[in-house]
């Protein structure tokens, strides 16, 4: 099993972005995949998850309708998206397998700077 | 509302023992959490998952060292004949809904 999540990125606030994380090694649509930030010193925080077998998704409360989750199957790969980002999104992202997170990727680090 | 408590630090010497505890609110005592481990730099990495009966099922090549047991809604994660690389944040997590982790626990080896 393995997780590979696209490389580091430097954007301007407002700027909009999308990360990547790419499932191999196990039928993708039977887990799904959970994005966790983590701020600067700062704990795992669970942004939410989406079932690559239908799409659907699951945000937490304080990312709902800032971010958004998406897959595409045919290269088994997750997304995850932001339209306008600000400073404070600046941190790391991980994506990670199931209710048990038993697999992680590498992280994205992502900087929001002016 | 499901909250997981753990303490932010905790130390111990190179060679012992150390037990961290995770605290599941009152009305989640019964729930089953998970283990993770993030060293310094490095990914997470999924130590085990116990349930309340102190059962547990560690991941791929998680070392002896490490076990889990429960007491009420409280849930260990106890690593033994600790080596310099087990400094690390610790985490537990649980899931319902959505996912919940705890604060985490820093691990100082001295």
């Amino acid at each position: 099993v393995q997780l590979v999540q696209s490389g580091a990125e430097v954007k301007k606030p407002g700027e909009s972005l999308r990360i990547s994380c790419q499932a191999s090694g196990y039928t993708f649509s039977n887990y799904w995949i959970n994005w966790v930030r983590r701020l600067p010193g700062k704990g795992l925080e669970w942004m939410g998850r989406i079932d690559p077998a239908d799409s659907n998704t699951n945000y937490g409360p304080s990312f709902q309708g800032h971010v958004t989750f998406s897959v595409d199957k045919s290269i088994t790969t997750a997304y995850l998206q932001w339209t306008s980002l600000k400073a404070s999104d600046s941190a790391m992202y991980y994506c990670a397998r199931g209710g048990w997170s038993d697999h992680w990727g590498q992280g994205t680090v992502v900087t929001v700077s002016s | 509302q499901l909250v997981l408590t753990q303490s932010p630090s905790a130390s111990a010497s190179l060679g012992a023992s150390v037990k961290l505890t995770c605290t599941l609110s009152s009305d989640h005592s019964s729930f089953t959490i998970a283990w993770h481990q993030q060293q310094p730099e490095k990914r997470p990495r999924y130590l085990m998952k116990l349930n309340s009966d102190g059962s547990h099922t560690k991941g791929d090549g998680i070392p002896d060292r490490f076990s889990g047991s429960s007491s009420g809604a409280e849930r260990f994660l106890t690593i033994s004949s600790l080596q310099s690389e087990d400094e690390a944040d610790y985490y537990c997590q649980t899931w319902g809904t959505g996912i919940q982790f705890g604060g985490g626990t820093k691990l100082t080896v001295l």
